[in-house]
């Protein structure tokens, strides 16, 4: 069964503070992605990666940047996470044109 | 700027036949279109992926009309377990992975007894 993971499901940060999120995917995916979800705005994508160590921004890349230096494995980081990063963030994989495949979410409170 | 427009909410009941229209007025050559359903506590999971004209799985039809603009994701005989957010997700694809994906704000079906 395929499966993308995410490091938590729960996360409660101060305003500051320095936040990794976590992804991991067994499928052996090209593409990765990271997303926020927000009630009434759907899912806005913030960065994608098509390969190890490539990286392409995605319409909210702001406040965040990403590493991927396996290709299972792709981790979003909030450089000093604020209160309007407080959000669920979802991690996914696929290979193109194909679906992409989502991890269960992270739901992120910054205070 | 891309964007996909759906409805906000649907009511349904069980045993009939959904239909849930996507806009996306921009689309290009080169995107695809894709629908998921998420429930509650759960990452969206795929439905449906088309290009152009009609497209049927087990468990949906997307009907695509020639100019594109628009997408109707086409549920037949739904059930509670149909009750979810419905996305709709404008895909651009080059040869290396992608160079667009705009997802519309979801669609909230409630099927009721």
């Amino acid at each position: 069964d395929v499966k993308v993971t995410q490091s938590s499901r729960y996360l409660v940060k101060r305003t500051g503070e320095k936040v990794f999120l976590e992804c991991v995917q067994d499928m052996d995916h090209e593409n990765m992605f990271w997303y926020r979800q927000d009630p009434g705005l759907g899912l806005r994508l913030i960065y994608f990666s098509y390969d190890v160590k490539m990286k392409e921004k995605g319409d909210i890349p702001e406040g965040y940047s990403v590493s991927r230096e396996k290709k299972e494995r792709f981790s979003l980081i909030l450089e000093s996470a604020s209160t309007n990063q407080t959000s669920m963030y979802l991690c996914a994989s696929s290979s193109p044109p194909g679906e992409q495949f989502f991890g269960p979410g992270t739901r992120l409170t910054v205070l | 700027l891309a964007k996909t427009t759906q409805p906000i909410s649907m009511d349904s009941y069980e045993g009939q036949e959904v239909n849930i229209t996507c806009s996306h007025n921009n689309i290009a050559t080169n995107d695809y279109i894709t629908w998921y359903q998420q429930f509650p506590s759960q990452g969206p999971r795929f439905i449906i992926q088309g290009y152009k004209t009609k497209v049927t799985n087990e468990v949906a039809s997307l009907f695509i009309p020639a100019d594109r603009k628009s997408s109707t994701l086409s549920l037949p005989r739904v059930s509670l377990s149909d009750t979810a957010v419905y996305y709709c997700l404008v895909a651009g694809m080059f040869s290396g992975g992608y160079n667009k994906l705009i997802f519309g704000a979801g669609t909230r079906l409630a099927v009721h007894p």
